[in-house]
Protein backbone atom coordinates (compact mmCIF):
# COMPACT_ATOMS: atom_id res chain seq x y z
CA UNK A 1 0.00 0.00 0.00
CA UNK A 2 1.26 3.36 -0.81
CA UNK A 3 2.50 5.85 2.01
CA UNK A 4 0.49 9.03 3.08
CA UNK A 5 1.49 11.70 4.81
CA UNK A 6 -1.39 14.05 6.61
CA UNK A 7 -0.42 17.18 8.67
CA UNK A 8 -0.80 16.49 12.20
CA UNK A 9 -3.31 18.68 13.38
CA UNK A 10 -5.55 21.22 11.97
CA UNK A 11 -8.11 23.87 13.55
CA UNK A 12 -11.35 24.76 12.12
CA UNK A 13 -14.24 26.93 12.97
CA UNK A 14 -18.01 25.67 13.91
CA UNK A 15 -19.89 26.06 10.13
CA UNK A 16 -16.90 26.45 8.24
CA UNK A 17 -15.70 24.06 6.06
CA UNK A 18 -13.02 21.47 6.65
CA UNK A 19 -10.56 21.16 4.52
CA UNK A 20 -8.38 18.10 5.34
CA UNK A 21 -5.46 17.09 2.58
CA UNK A 22 -3.67 14.01 2.03
CA UNK A 23 -0.22 13.38 -0.02
CA UNK A 24 0.24 9.85 -1.73
CA UNK A 25 2.51 10.81 -4.37
CA UNK A 26 3.50 7.04 -4.69
CA UNK A 27 0.11 5.75 -5.07
CA UNK A 28 -0.55 3.26 -7.96
CA UNK A 29 -3.51 3.30 -10.72
CA UNK A 30 -5.22 0.09 -8.59
CA UNK A 31 -4.73 1.65 -5.35
CA UNK A 32 -8.11 3.55 -3.69
CA UNK A 33 -8.24 6.36 -1.45
CA UNK A 34 -10.07 5.86 2.03
CA UNK A 35 -11.01 8.06 4.12
CA UNK A 36 -12.06 6.66 8.30
CA UNK A 37 -12.15 9.42 11.44
CA UNK A 38 -12.26 8.37 14.96
CA UNK A 39 -13.59 10.20 17.58
CA UNK A 40 -11.81 10.31 21.01
CA UNK A 41 -12.12 6.69 22.43
CA UNK A 42 -14.46 5.01 19.86
CA UNK A 43 -14.13 2.82 16.78
CA UNK A 44 -12.81 4.19 13.11
CA UNK A 45 -15.67 5.28 11.04
CA UNK A 46 -15.74 4.81 7.94
CA UNK A 47 -15.96 8.04 5.79
CA UNK A 48 -15.55 7.81 2.00
CA UNK A 49 -13.10 6.33 -0.75
CA UNK A 50 -12.59 7.04 -4.08
CA UNK A 51 -10.24 5.67 -7.00
CA UNK A 52 -9.74 8.71 -9.29
CA UNK A 53 -13.34 10.43 -9.53
CA UNK A 54 -14.54 13.31 -7.26
CA UNK A 55 -16.70 11.64 -4.63
CA UNK A 56 -19.58 12.89 -2.14
CA UNK A 57 -21.80 11.55 -0.13
CA UNK A 58 -24.39 12.83 2.74
CA UNK A 59 -20.67 13.24 4.96
CA UNK A 60 -18.23 14.46 3.35
CA UNK A 61 -16.57 15.36 -0.25
CA UNK A 62 -13.14 13.49 -1.76
CA UNK A 63 -11.75 15.85 -4.40
CA UNK A 64 -8.61 13.44 -5.94
CA UNK A 65 -5.83 15.27 -8.25
CA UNK A 66 -5.58 14.51 -11.68
CA UNK A 67 -2.54 12.45 -10.58
CA UNK A 68 -3.27 11.15 -8.10
CA UNK A 69 -0.73 12.51 -6.27
CA UNK A 70 -2.92 13.54 -3.59
CA UNK A 71 -6.50 14.02 -1.85
CA UNK A 72 -8.94 16.27 0.08
CA UNK A 73 -11.53 15.73 1.99
CA UNK A 74 -14.26 17.73 2.75
CA UNK A 75 -16.49 18.71 5.26
CA UNK A 76 -18.60 21.26 4.13
CA UNK A 77 -20.02 22.48 7.83
CA UNK A 78 -18.12 21.26 10.49
CA UNK A 79 -19.65 20.66 13.80
CA UNK A 80 -18.26 20.12 16.53
CA UNK A 81 -19.62 16.55 16.61
CA UNK A 82 -16.99 15.90 13.41
CA UNK A 83 -13.63 16.69 16.04
CA UNK A 84 -11.80 13.83 15.42
CA UNK A 85 -8.46 12.05 13.70
CA UNK A 86 -9.03 11.62 10.59
CA UNK A 87 -7.08 8.82 8.93
CA UNK A 88 -6.21 8.74 4.85
CA UNK A 89 -5.55 5.24 3.78
CA UNK A 90 -4.37 3.79 0.32
CA UNK A 91 -5.04 0.27 -0.69
CA UNK A 92 -5.23 -2.18 -3.36
CA UNK A 93 -9.22 -2.76 -3.38
CA UNK A 94 -8.96 -6.24 -4.57
CA UNK A 95 -5.97 -7.41 -1.70
CA UNK A 96 -5.19 -7.07 1.79
CA UNK A 97 -7.02 -7.53 4.47
CA UNK A 98 -6.02 -4.27 7.38
CA UNK A 99 -6.83 -0.91 6.92
CA UNK A 100 -3.25 0.76 7.24
CA UNK A 101 -4.05 3.73 9.93
CA UNK A 102 -1.28 5.68 10.63
CA UNK A 103 -1.23 8.85 12.91
CA UNK A 104 -3.90 10.66 11.11
CA UNK A 105 -4.97 14.47 11.18
CA UNK A 106 -6.13 15.68 14.39
CA UNK A 107 -9.29 17.96 13.75
CA UNK A 108 -10.24 20.42 16.35
CA UNK A 109 -13.37 22.01 15.64
CA UNK A 110 -14.29 25.22 17.94
CA UNK A 111 -17.26 27.15 18.67
CA UNK B 1 -28.96 -4.27 13.06
CA UNK B 2 -26.47 -3.80 16.53
CA UNK B 3 -23.31 -3.89 13.93
CA UNK B 4 -20.79 -5.15 16.05
CA UNK B 5 -20.56 -5.38 19.39
CA UNK B 6 -17.49 -6.52 22.23
CA UNK B 7 -17.35 -7.11 25.21
CA UNK B 8 -16.23 -6.39 27.96
CA UNK B 9 -15.83 -2.60 27.48
CA UNK B 10 -12.80 -2.25 30.29
CA UNK B 11 -10.98 -4.75 31.92
CA UNK B 12 -7.97 -4.96 34.10
CA UNK B 13 -5.74 -8.30 34.26
CA UNK B 14 -3.05 -8.56 36.46
CA UNK B 15 0.40 -10.28 34.32
CA UNK B 16 0.16 -14.03 33.87
CA UNK B 17 -3.59 -13.97 33.35
CA UNK B 18 -5.67 -14.97 30.47
CA UNK B 19 -8.96 -13.82 29.65
CA UNK B 20 -10.91 -13.56 26.25
CA UNK B 21 -12.45 -10.54 24.40
CA UNK B 22 -15.59 -11.56 23.07
CA UNK B 23 -16.96 -9.86 19.17
CA UNK B 24 -19.95 -10.40 17.25
CA UNK B 25 -21.41 -9.12 13.91
CA UNK B 26 -25.02 -9.22 12.97
CA UNK B 27 -24.16 -7.90 9.81
CA UNK B 28 -23.94 -11.37 8.07
CA UNK B 29 -20.05 -10.48 7.12
CA UNK B 30 -17.34 -12.86 6.40
CA UNK B 31 -14.61 -10.88 7.18
CA UNK B 32 -13.72 -10.34 10.61
CA UNK B 33 -10.45 -8.52 12.38
CA UNK B 34 -9.00 -7.93 15.44
CA UNK B 35 -7.03 -4.47 15.36
CA UNK B 36 -5.46 -3.06 18.67
CA UNK B 37 -4.50 0.45 19.10
CA UNK B 38 -1.57 1.87 21.30
CA UNK B 39 -2.02 5.71 22.85
CA UNK B 40 -1.30 7.77 20.18
CA UNK B 41 -0.76 5.62 17.67
CA UNK B 42 -3.15 3.96 14.93
CA UNK B 43 -4.44 0.78 14.38
CA UNK B 44 -2.33 -2.38 13.97
CA UNK B 45 -4.24 -5.41 13.10
CA UNK B 46 -3.04 -8.63 14.96
CA UNK B 47 -5.34 -10.98 13.33
CA UNK B 48 -8.19 -11.37 10.70
CA UNK B 49 -10.81 -14.20 9.44
CA UNK B 50 -11.86 -14.74 5.81
CA UNK B 51 -14.60 -16.81 7.27
CA UNK B 52 -15.91 -19.85 9.82
CA UNK B 53 -12.50 -21.52 10.41
CA UNK B 54 -10.52 -19.73 8.34
CA UNK B 55 -8.11 -17.56 10.23
CA UNK B 56 -4.52 -15.77 9.75
CA UNK B 57 -2.48 -13.87 11.25
CA UNK B 58 -1.95 -10.12 11.08
CA UNK B 59 0.92 -7.57 12.33
CA UNK B 60 0.97 -8.43 15.62
CA UNK B 61 -0.23 -11.81 16.18
CA UNK B 62 2.21 -12.88 19.07
CA UNK B 63 0.54 -13.53 22.74
CA UNK B 64 -2.78 -13.90 20.92
CA UNK B 65 -4.87 -16.62 19.66
CA UNK B 66 -8.39 -16.48 17.33
CA UNK B 67 -11.10 -19.13 16.37
CA UNK B 68 -13.67 -18.64 13.94
CA UNK B 69 -16.74 -21.24 14.45
CA UNK B 70 -19.44 -19.23 13.45
CA UNK B 71 -19.95 -16.32 10.65
CA UNK B 72 -20.96 -14.01 13.90
CA UNK B 73 -18.53 -14.41 16.52
CA UNK B 74 -14.73 -14.19 16.73
CA UNK B 75 -13.01 -14.14 19.94
CA UNK B 76 -9.83 -12.85 20.64
CA UNK B 77 -7.80 -15.37 23.08
CA UNK B 78 -4.96 -13.44 25.95
CA UNK B 79 -2.73 -16.06 27.23
CA UNK B 80 -0.12 -14.93 29.89
CA UNK B 81 -0.96 -11.49 30.21
CA UNK B 82 1.99 -8.93 30.00
CA UNK B 83 1.95 -5.33 30.32
CA UNK B 84 2.77 -4.64 26.71
CA UNK B 85 -0.66 -5.69 26.08
CA UNK B 86 -1.97 -2.73 27.53
CA UNK B 87 -4.23 -1.10 24.84
CA UNK B 88 -7.42 -0.59 23.40
CA UNK B 89 -8.80 -3.64 21.05
CA UNK B 90 -11.21 -3.08 18.39
CA UNK B 91 -12.89 -5.62 16.10
CA UNK B 92 -14.56 -5.09 12.51
CA UNK B 93 -15.96 -6.49 10.05
CA UNK B 94 -16.73 -5.99 6.37
CA UNK B 95 -18.91 -8.01 3.84
CA UNK B 96 -15.21 -8.80 1.60
CA UNK B 97 -11.67 -7.77 1.82
CA UNK B 98 -12.22 -5.70 -1.26
CA UNK B 99 -13.26 -1.88 -1.64
CA UNK B 100 -16.01 -2.19 1.18
CA UNK B 101 -16.05 -0.63 4.11
CA UNK B 102 -14.89 -1.79 7.37
CA UNK B 103 -17.57 -1.81 10.13
CA UNK B 104 -15.84 -1.57 13.95
CA UNK B 105 -16.81 -2.50 17.22
CA UNK B 106 -16.50 0.02 20.39
CA UNK B 107 -13.34 -1.41 21.32
CA UNK B 108 -12.33 -2.72 24.46
CA UNK B 109 -9.82 -1.30 26.95
CA UNK B 110 -7.46 -3.24 28.90
CA UNK B 111 -4.60 -2.38 31.57
CA UNK B 112 -2.60 -4.92 32.50
CA UNK B 113 -0.92 -4.37 35.65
Amino acid sequence: DAKTTQPPSMDCAEGRAANLPCNHSTISGNEYVYWYRQIHSQGPQYIIHGLKNNETNEMASLIITEDRKSSTLILPHATLRDTAVYYCIVRVGSSGYALNFGKGTSLLVTP
Amino acid sequence: NAGVTQTPKFRILKIGQSMTLQCTQDMNHNYMYWYRQDPGMGLKLIYYSVGAGITDKGEVPNGYNVSRSTTEDFPLRLELAAPSQTSVYFCASSYSAGINEQFFGPGTRLTVL
